[in-house]
């Protein structure tokens, strides 16, 4: 069935390294997809999107990637920060549905002094 | 103001009790949605609401009733919960069904 997951339930990473969140999807309708980041007792964060029709996407510090014929996702975050310690999901729109986001089963970035 | 607000910030109940748990955004989005979230998984879709009509119901027990006011109100009535019902409760909304969704701080339910 539909499925968006994640490579690495767990990535460690020194303070000021550039850190890279993978995550597959499996349907190849979807046209939107969303990073969202969670710190501990809080909802999700809106940290970037991007639409099927581009492969890259920008913000501040944070770089979105896609690949649709292998139907991959990356969220890039430069310099990575203590700050930036949370687990990252990925959010997946699927076609033809309303606004049913399917979400990665997410990874926990842990950022180390 | 670009935020989602929820309360209780947390809530303890037993199984016999009834509460509610509300969320307000004064965005003017027209779509609000509840999401279950347990512990290390990702949000799960409970309900969606469009311009204050019910369009979405996942298929959520009856001892789950949401609510929708108006169009900055959204309430999810709880009645003779589970203690697997434990979770955190999110409540999004966003401009229209097609569009981002932003998520509030959450609701942690306790049921005892």
């Amino acid at each position: 069935g539909e499925s968006v997951g994640l490579h690495l339930p767990t990535l460690s990473v020194q303070e000021g390294d550039n850190s890279i969140i993978n995550c597959a999807y499996s349907n190849s309708a979807s046209d939107y997809f969303i990073w969202y980041k969670q710190e501990s007792g809080k909802g999700p964060q809106f940290i970037i999107d991007i639409r099927s029709n581009m492969d890259k996407r920008q913000g501040q510090r944070v770089t979105v990637l896609l690949n649709k014929t292998v139907k991959h996702l990356s969220l890039q975050i430069a310099a990575t920060q203590p700050g930036d310690s949370a687990v990252y999901f990925c959010a997946e729109k699927v076609l033809g549905g309303y606004n049913k986001l399917i979400f990665g089963a997410g990874t926990r970035l842990a950022v180390h002094p | 103001d670009t935020e989602v607000t929820q309360t209780p910030k947390h809530l303890v109940m037993g199984m016999t009790n009834k509460k509610s748990l509300k969320c307000e955004q004064h965005m003017g989005h027209r779509a609000m949605y509840w999401y279950k979230q347990k512990a290390k998984k990702p949000p799960e879709l409970m309900f969606v609401y469009s311009y204050e009509k019910l369009s979405i119901n996942e298929s959520v027990p009856s001892r789950f009733s949401p609510e929708c006011p108006n169009s900055s109100l959204l309430n999810l009535h709880l009645h003779a919960l589970q203690p697997e019902d434990s979770a955190l409760y999110l409540c999004a909304s966003s401009q229209t069904g097609a569009d981002t969704q932003y998520f509030g701080p959450g609701t942690r339910l306790t049921v005892l």
